[in-house]
């Protein structure tokens, strides 16, 4: 069984378009991210919601719109993609002050 | 502002040699620091932990040491594998907050 599981595992699109990302875990944890890992490898928060509800909002653009319809869920919705939102995005979640599990990452490339 | 920072960027390492990876970090709140191992197309995954109620934890061929003081960290890789060959990030993360932060990673090469 997939602890974090993450879909699509790869996404390409045009420049412009809306796309989603959707991520549940299976742990119970109560904490869920949204990482994003650009070309150089550098892991950077961009969300984070405890039970459902925001706790941090990194400086991400307001493009970025994560929603979480339960506590096993959280997507990522990014509206105008732009070539510099070609990244890897991972979800993660963890336990209060806990580990932090990842899922397998989504490769958004856009054109 | 970067708030962990990890060294060296990329490590080259002889099979059966220790690779080691220092981490620092400048808000003594932090009190959670684990290391990650990614491999090429897949997410990080928990390597081992410490708090710093303690200087030393060890797993296997894996350690990491833990200076309070000095506020930093590192982790060394006894009898290093080609197998361990993957990036190796370092985060912190504190008790009030809901976040890791992580080191901008080194690149581990373990040559046969």
């Amino acid at each position: 069984d997939t602890a974090v599981s993450q879909t699509p595992k790869y996404l390409v699109t045009q420049m412009g378009n809306d796309k989603s990302i959707k991520c549940e875990q299976n742990l119970g944890h109560d904490t869920m991210y949204w990482y994003k890992q650009d070309s150089k490898k550098f892991l950077k928060i961009m969300f984070s919601y405890n039970n459902k509800e925001l706790i941090i909002n990194e400086t991400v653009p307001n493009r970025f719109s994560p929603k979480s319809p339960d506590k096993a869920h959280l997507n990522l919705h990014i509206n105008s993609l732009e070539l510099g939102d070609s990244a890897v995005y991972f979800c993660a979640s963890s336990r209060p002050f806990g580990k932090a599990f990842f899922g397998q990452g989504t490769r958004l490339t856009v054109v | 502002q970067q708030q962990v920072k990890q060294s060296p960027q990329s490590l080259i390492v002889q099979k059966g040699g220790i690779s080691i990876i220092n981490c620092a970090y400048e808000n003594t709140a932090f009190d959670y620091f684990p290391w990650y191992q990614q491999f090429p197309g897949k997410g990080p995954a928990l390597l081992i932990a410490i708090r710093p109620d303690v200087s030393e934890k060890k797993e296997g061929r894996f350690t990491i040491s833990f200076n309070k003081s000095a506020k930093q960290f590192s982790l060394h890789i006894m009898d290093s594998q080609p197998g361990d060959s993957a990036t190796y990030f370092c985060a912190a993360s504190k008790a009030s907050g809901n976040q890791f932060y992580f080191g901008t990673g080194t690149s581990l090469t373990v040559i046969p």
